[in-house]
């Protein structure tokens, strides 16, 4: 059975950080270039950044880009996002997705950052 | 870059059939074939339900297809059934971003 379990959402202050984590697990992880989409409040869905299988990879939304890093650990099967410098539009639903080409395959059940003062 | 454009919402009465519109430009869906559909039901993971325009991935009902003219593709929903409300959005590859863009979203309603 397919799992994406996020943790590492929170309530943060402006300016501050964030460290989201991705497990994942009954797929093969290396298989998968492995993303963060996020959804704001009442808003649609918006791609933050993907990683490839070997991490050498890496793209990000021109929103987050210098602010957020993504990495992974194929050992333990899971992705990392860290956020720094946030901001109140970074106030999001962060989805961890596992991306074969063009489509997401896997999606996890989404973390909650809220950036407030 | 901008969000590829969907109706905010639609609806339709159960055994009725339904097609959601995701327009783009020729930077996205004009020039290939890699649109996918998410189906969204609140609180639980999005699921795929079509890749590649037109392909449906295993486990999902031959209900739904996708298909693309032009610039613009689209979802089908045959014979709606109440399970079927939801959001749907659509996600496209483009020349402008190697991330890819979505559309807005579509709440589909079922009466």
């Amino acid at each position: 059975q397919v799992q994406l379990v996020e943790s590492g959402g929170g309530l943060v202050k402006p300016g501050g950080s964030l460290r989201l984590s991705c497990a994942a697990s009954g797929f093969t992880f290396n298989d998968f270039y492995m993303s963060w989409i996020r959804q704001a409040p009442g808003k649609g869905l918006e791609w933050v950044s993907y990683i490839s299988s070997s991490t050498n990879t890496i793209y990000y939304a021109d929103s987050v880009e210098g602010r957020f890093t993504i990495s992974r650990d194929n050992a333990r099967n899971s992705v990392y996002l860290q956020m720094t410098s946030l901001r109140a539009e970074d106030t999001a639903l962060y989805y961890c997705a596992a991306r074969y080409n063009w489509h997401v395959v896997y999606w996890g059940h989404g973390t909650l950052v809220t950036v407030s003062s | 870059q901008s969000a590829l454009t969907q109706p905010a919402s639609m609806s339709g009465s159960p055994g009725q059939s339904i097609t959601i519109s995701c327009t783009g430009t020729s930077s996205d869906i004009g020039n290939f074939n890699f649109v996918s559909w998410y189906q969204h039901h609140p609180g639980k993971a999005p699921k795929l339900v079509i890749y590649d325009v037109s392909n449906r991935p295993s486990g999902i009902s031959n209900r739904f297809s996708g298909s693309k003219s032009g610039n613009a593709a689209s979802l089908t929903i045959s014979g709606l059934q109440a399970e079927d409300e939801a959001d749907y959005y659509c996600n496209s590859y483009t020349k402008s971003s190697t991330l890819g863009v979505f559309g807005g979203g579509t709440k589909l309603t079922v009466l």
